[in-house]
């Protein structure tokens, strides 16, 4: 069974401060990572897909890092604003499958207090 | 493009009947996922066509669940009979690459909230 974790489960921040979750996910057989964002009463939306060891991604205040060799992901979000609450979900492209089944973490949800 | 479109967008029903969620990809989308939203489980995928073919089945979770996609444009989720824990939301997504050929990334539809009392 493939595992993708994600930690911590929710995170409560002020407007301005800066924060960062990871996910973790095996690291063999590794195809490719993505990020989704997910606001309440919306349906989820991609924000990075990440496939080489070391990528970094930027959107916006929004940036995500990757190893694939020690299986982990960090994302990052600068100068938190109350629109970025959400809940921010990893999802892992398995290699070995050959069928593009993407596993999706439990998810962070975040909280930005104004 | 209007996106994923499934409908209905709620649906409340009493144990034992039939529930038919359906699904509209993206026109040209050749990949169909089914997902299950729960706060026990998070998001699990169900299902999974490529190229209006089931690849993978196993997450559907037992004999009263079952999905098709007669053509590219359309698919089905059928629970019968429905059970009180199958109240959870829905959610189709679909993608433009098949396989491991591309990045998969996946545009969800609006999702199918359903509530079986």
């Amino acid at each position: 069974i493939l595992n993708v974790e994600q930690s911590p489960q929710s995170l409560h921040v002020q407007e301005g401060d800066s924060t960062n979750f990871t996910c973790s996910f095996p690291s063999s057989n590794f195809y490719a990572l993505h990020w989704y964002r997910w606001e309440t009463a919306k349906s989820p939306e991609a924000l990075f897909v990440m496939t080489l060891n070391g990528d970094e991604k930027k959107k916006g205040r929004i940036s995500a890092t990757l190893n694939t060799k020690e299986g982990y992901s960090y994302l990052y979000i600068k100068g938190s604003q109350p629109e970025d609450s959400a809940t921010y979900l990893c999802a892992f492209l398995d290699g070995s499958s050959n069928t593009g089944k993407l596993i999706f973490g439990q998810g962070t949800t975040l909280q930005v207090k104004p | 493009d209007a996106g994923v479109i499934q409908s209905p967008r709620h649906e409340v029903t009493e144990m034992g009947q039939e529930v038919t969620l359906r699904c509209k990809p993206i026109s040209g989308h050749n990949s169909l996922f089914w997902y299950r939203q729960t706060m026990m489980r998070g998001l699990e995928l169900l299902i999974y066509f490529n190229n209006n073919v089931p690849i993978d089945d196993s997450g559907m979770p037992e004999d009263r669940f079952s999905a098709k996609m007669p053509n590219a444009s359309f698919s089905t989720l059928k629970i019968q009979p429905s059970e009180p824990r199958d109240s959870a939301v829905y959610f189709c997504a679909s993608s433009s690459r098949q396989g491991l050929s591309g990045a998969n990334v996946l545009t969800f539809g609006a999702g199918s909230r359903l509530t079986v009392l």
